[in-house]
C-alpha cells in the first residue's frame, strides 16, 4: 500500500524558515517524480514544486521560486521542502504527491501538513 | 504558463442527476488533463488522467472527455458520496496548473 506521510508543519514568523518532510513507502521511490501541492485556507489547490526521479531536475511555481527548495533522499525514501523567507501568503496545508509529467499527474497524495506564517 | 478555467464554479444537484463540469486551458495541452475530487479536510483523489482514463478503483459513473483546450468531467448518476469539490489539472508542462474548482452540493 502506497503511503505518503508529511511532517514538519507548524507556526513560523514572517521571514522565518521551516523544512517539510514526506516519508514514502509502498512503492519504488526512485521510479517516480514527486511534487508538493498546497492549499491556503478556504482556497483551491496550487502546485508548488516538483523533482525528478534522480533529484537533479527541479521545477517551481513563480510564487515560490528563490524561497522554497525541493529535494529528495532516495536512500531514505524521503521528499523535502525547505521553506525560507516565509510570508503570510505561504500559509496553507502542504500536500506531498507522487507523480509528475511521466505519471500524468498525481496518483497518490499524503494527508497534508499545515504551515501557518504569522507573528 | 498555462491558465485553467472551470465552469460552473458551483452547482446544486440531486442524487441520481447527471452532472457535467467543464475545464478550459489557455493553450492546447493535447490530452494532458486530470480530474481530482476533494472532500473537506481530506487530500484530493485522482478520478481521471490523460483526459479520459479512469483511475483504478474509481466508479464507472465518472467519465472524462476532451482534448486540446476543452475538457469535461461527467458523473452519470450522482451518488451521496460524490458531493465534493472537483478540480482539473493540466499535466502537459511545468508549472502544472489547477482549475479554480467546482463545488457540487446537495439541492
Amino acid at each position: 500500500e502506497v503511503q505518503l506521510l508529511e511532517s514538519g508543519g507548524g507556526l513560523v514568523q514572517p521571514g522565518g524558515s521551516l523544512r517539510l518532510s514526506c516519508a514514502a513507502s509502498g512503492f519504488t521511490f526512485t521510479s517516480d517524480a514527486m511534487s508538493w501541492v498546497r492549499q491556503a485556507p478556504g482556497k483551491g489547490l496550487e502546485w508548488v514544486s516538483a523533482i525528478g526521479r534522480g533529484g537533479t531536475n527541479t521545477y517551481y511555481a513563480d510564487s515560490v521560486k528563490g524561497r522554497l527548495t525541493i529535494s529528495r533522499d532516495n536512500s531514505e525514501n524521503t521528499l523535502y521542502l525547505q521553506m525560507n523567507s516565509l510570508r503570510a501568503d505561504d500559509t496553507a496545508v502542504y500536500f506531498c504527491a507522487k507523480g509528475g509529467l511521466s505519471t500524468k499527474g498525481f496518483d497518490y497524495w499524503g494527508q497534508g501538513t499545515l504551515v501557518t506564517v504569522s507573528s | 504558463d498555462i491558465q485553467m478555467t472551470q465552469s460552473p464554479s458551483s452547482l446544486s444537484a440531486s442524487v441520481g442527476d447527471r452532472v457535467t463540469i467543464t475545464c478550459r486551458a489557455s493553450q492546447g495541452i493535447k490530452n494532458d488533463l486530470g480530474w481530482y475530487q476533494q472532500k473537506p479536510g481530506k487530500a484530493p483523489k485522482r478520478l481521471i488522467y490523460a483526459a479520459s482514463s479512469l483511475q483504478s478503483g474509481v466508479p464507472s459513473r465518472f467519465s472524462g472527455s476532451g482534448s486540446g483546450t476543452e475538457f469535461t468531467l461527467t458523473v452519470s448518476s450522482l451518488q451521496p458520496e460524490d458531493f465534493a469539490t472537483y478540480y482539473c489539472l493540466q499535466h502537459n508542462s511545468y508549472p502544472f496548473t489547477f482549475g479554480p474548482g467546482t463545488k457540487v452540493d446537495i439541492k
